[in-house]
């Protein structure tokens, strides 16, 4: 198994709703990462986690947490999300966290935030 | 924080054409990887890139590590329709726990 998944592919939520977007991978990578695309820019960095740890947290708002139940799956937790939070959110995993490592993207969750 | 200057921003070419696109900083990578990514989908890794001057090609496409480690470009020869989407380069700083730099992104559309 060679690929990352994400669960749902597309999500619509109210700004009151709590959700969770889901993250899963098989290839024994150790290092995930939680990155927000906003449309025609590249991928944004919000979270990684390093051997089932948070590692770097970009100065996420506390609205996003995210959550790292075991090596194969990464959570990020949604509440009292804002407008301006509706992006691709796309869940990435790698052998370790440091250079020499390529990173695998899922194919993201399409959040819109009503 | 640091940045990587992509270009070009987008191109309109020939199907059949050869494509040339580039990555460049004022600070030295360790890691260079290039991606496509498709609308609505997640960035594909296309090549990975570990060594200043290493050059190396995947079927059509063909990317080099700078001599410096502060450029890379990616090529794309004989351009097909399906080459149609983002570019993104990517480069890592050094080998300790740095997240990864994105460029900007280079916009390719294929007329048929």
């Amino acid at each position: 198994d060679t690929e990352v998944t994400q669960t749902p592919k597309h999500l619509v939520m109210g700004m009151t709703n709590k959700k969770s977007l889901k993250c899963e991978q098989h290839m024994g990578h150790r290092a995930m990462y939680w990155y927000k695309q906003k449309a025609k820019k590249p991928p944004e960095l919000m979270f990684v986690y390093s051997y089932e740890k948070l590692s770097i947290n970009e100065s996420v708002p506390s609205r996003f947490s995210p959550e790292c139940p075991n090596s194969s799956l990464l959570n990020l937790h949604l509440h009292a999300l804002q407008p301006e939070d509706s992006a691709l959110y796309l869940c990435a995993s790698s052998t370790g966290p440091n250079a020499y490592n390529e990173q695998f993207f899922g194919p993201g969750t399409r959040l819109t935030v009503l | 924080g640091q940045q990587l200057n992509q270009s070009p921003q987008s191109m309109f070419i020939q199907e059949g054409e050869d494509v040339s696109m580039n990555c460049t900083s004022s600070s030295i990578f360790n890691t260079w990887l290039w991606y496509k990514q498709d609308p609505g989908e997640g960035p594909v890794l296309l090549i990975a890139l570990y060594k200043a001057g290493e050059l190396t090609s995947n079927g059509r496409l063909t990317a080099q590590f700078g001599i410096t480690r502060k450029d890379s470009f990616l090529n794309i020869s004989a351009s097909i329709p399906s080459d149609v989407g983002i570019y993104f380069c990517a480069g890592q700083l050094n080998s300790g726990n740095t997240p990864l730099v994105f460029g900007k992104g280079t916009r390719l559309s294929v007329i048929a």
